[in-house]
Parts: structure tokens; sequence; C-alpha cells
């Protein structure tokens, strides 16, 4: 069955510095990619996406994430955190052009920027 | 303009009591999605809606979990005989079609059972 999975639960940083966090998925299809994030007390936004084209992608924020299809890997990046981008991220795969359109989701990074 | 709503907010039941939860899909969204987020767990597909077409019930844990999609809007998870395991956040969301196209969801049903 499909999976995916974000191997930091729990990160802590400073602000400035740099982020990545990992996410790996389990299939060999077409996918469709996703990042979302969960601010404190708010609803589930999506923070970038990948369909096709160029695997690095950039969203919302200053956020990036780079599809290597040969690691099976979707990882998000930003150069510089603040203190505002404390929040639950969430990776996302959904098989392109299968029969189901559903999003299967990794257990999700709590991020804690300190200032 | 207006994004996924979802109704009630929150919902403390009695274990073995049967609760409703609303959605309401951005208008004109044909497809629609529930997904349940556990304490510690990711979020878990339970059912998804395009259309007319027949709903991927796939992903609903047990037969004490359906729900119904009215006119091709509104829609509605039952839970019947709720158990503690059942506790989680509830989230709903609608994409414009299938495929090729992002879901925006909703604020969530957190569901207490006890």
């Amino acid at each position: 069955a499909q999976s995916v999975s974000q191997h930091n639960h729990h990160v802590i940083l400073s602000e400035a510095a740099s982020l990545e966090l990992g996410c790996n998925y389990s299939y060999g299809g077409t996918v469709n990619l996703f990042w979302y994030v969960q601010y404190p007390g708010q609803h589930l936004q999506l923070l970038l996406k990948y369909f096709s084209g160029d695997p690095l992608v950039k969203g919302i924020k200053g956020f990036e994430a780079e599809f290597i299809k040969s690691k099976f890997s979707f990882n998000l990046r930003k150069p510089s955190v603040q203190w505002s981008d404390t929040a639950e991220y969430f990776c996302a795969v959904k098989n392109y052009g299968g029969a189901t359109n559903k999003l299967i989701f990794g257990t999700g990074t709590l991020l804690a920027v300190q200032p | 303009g207006a994004g996924v709503s979802q109704s009630p907010s929150n919902k403390v039941t009695e274990k073995g009591k049967d609760v409703e939860l609303r959605c309401d899909p951005i208008s004109g969204h044909t497809a629609l999605y529930w997904y349940r987020q556990s304490l510690g767990q990711g979020l878990e597909f339970l059912i998804y809606f395009q259309g007319n077409s027949a709903p991927d019930k796939s992903g609903l844990p047990s037969d004490r979990f359906s729900a119904e999609r009215t006119g091709g809007s509104v829609s509605t998870l039952t839970i019947q005989r709720t158990q503690q395991e059942d506790s989680a956040v509830y989230l709903c969301a609608s994409s414009l079609a299938s495929h090729s196209y992002e879901q925006y969801f909703g604020p969530g049903t957190r569901l207490t059972v006890t």
C-alpha cells in the first residue's frame, strides 16, 4: 500500500536557521506531491505542490521543495525560518490518474522556531 | 470567496450515541473528501465524492461510518454507536474536479467521545 514517511517528527530551530524537512513516498507510478501547513489554531493550507515540469517548486512564504523521482522524495526547504513559521507541516501524495483522488498524508512534522 | 465550512466545530458525545458532522464545500467544487486526524497520526482518508459517481468509501474504518452528499453540494458524515477510538478531528476538503486540482480544507470538527 502507498505510504508517506516524514522522518522528522519534531524540529526546533532558531530564527534565521535553514530548514529541510524530509518526505519519502512509496509509489512507483506518476504522482502529484503536496506540502500542507497547519498554523496554530488554523486549518490546513496548501504550501506548495508538484504536478509536472520543473522538479524544484516554489511555494508561499519562501518555501520550496524538490522532487527527486529516483529517491521517491519531496523534501521541503526554506533558507531562513521565521518565528511565524512555527506550525505543523504535512507531506501528501496522490496517484495521478488513479481510480481515486485521495491524498495519502505523512504523520506530520511539528516545527517550533525560537525567536 | 467563502472557503469550506464545517459544523459543528466541536462535538462531545457519549459512547454509543450517533453523531452527524456537516460539510459545506466551496461553491462550484464537484469533488468532496472526508479525512480524519487522530492524535499522533497523520490525516487518514475516509471517503471521496466526485459529481454523480459512486463514492470511494475505501477509507471508512467500519460500517458504523457512512456519508452522503445531497444535491452535489453539502455532505454529512454519520458515525453510529460512537466509540472512544472515534475521537479525532474530522476534516472535509473540496476541489474543482478530481485529478489535477488541489484540495481546500475546512477547519474541521473536533469529536470527543466520552
